[in-house]
């Protein structure tokens, strides 16, 4: 199975913040890489998939990038309704693994 | 508007049985297939099962594989997770996801979850 390292596990921000969260595959994944947002006893809510495509109705504040076995997810502007945990997923080989996650809290 | 309702679950004992449902809305099912996913208290996202749009193919990670069954009705426009021999590690939120046809494991859409708790 591929592995996905997320890191940090946990950060601190500040509203208006810039920040980002780094996701490692243990093997080459391409661009078949999905970021999920979950809030507190909520469903997971998909942001980006493709590695950097925007899913409809996300504001651009989210970004994606990387490729292969390194990606990262830019949340810029940090406002209170992005605090939350987010985890990255690969969907590029069986079964689909999922990061530890990470939790953005207000600092 | 896509739509997953989910259902069924609730406290049981180890050894015990218990089947969930997901009713879908909002687009064609039958043409995509469907996964479940699972969350134990406090940790991360884990996928348990996935079935294909027809349902003549279904998958299974290795800790359920001969005690949890996948189906789906597409009549009924409903998925289904049969569980079996539940162990206390089973316990979690257990979410039904909506795959993509060119990427099985892609999920945009994702129901509300259902509570799985067993204990003694």
């Amino acid at each position: 199975d591929i592995q996905m390292t997320q890191s940090p596990s946990s950060l601190s921000a500040s509203v208006g913040d810039r920040v980002t969260i780094t996701c490692r595959a243990s093997q080459g994944i391409s661009n078949h890489l999905a970021w999920y947002q979950q809030k507190a006893g909520k469903a997971p809510n998909s942001l980006i998939y493709a590695a950097s495509r925007l899913q409809s109705g996300v504001p651009s504040k989210f970004s994606g990038s990387g490729s292969g076995t390194d990606f990262t997810l830019t949340i810029t502007s940090l406002q209170p309704e992005d605090f939350a945990t987010y985890y990255c997923q690969q969907y590029y080989n069986y079964p689909p693994t999922f990061g530890g996650g990470t939790k953005v809290e207000i600092k | 508007e896509v739509q997953l309702l989910q259902s069924g679950g609730g406290l049981v004992q180890p050894g015990e049985s218990l089947r969930l449902s997901c009713v879908v809305s909002g687009f064609t099912f039958s043409t995509y297939p469907m996964s479940w996913v699972r969350q134990a208290p406090g940790k991360g996202l884990e996928w348990v099962s996935a079935i294909s749009g027809t349902g003549g193919s279904t998958f299974y990670t290795d800790s359920v594989k001969g005690r949890f069954t996948v189906s789906r009705d597409n009549s009924k426009n409903t998925l289904y997770l049969q569980l079996h021999s539940l162990t206390v590690e089973d316990t979690a939120v257990y979410y039904c996801a909506k795959g993509e046809v060119a990427s099985t494991y892609y999920f945009e859409y994702w129901g509300q979850g259902t509570l799985v708790t067993v204990s003694s």
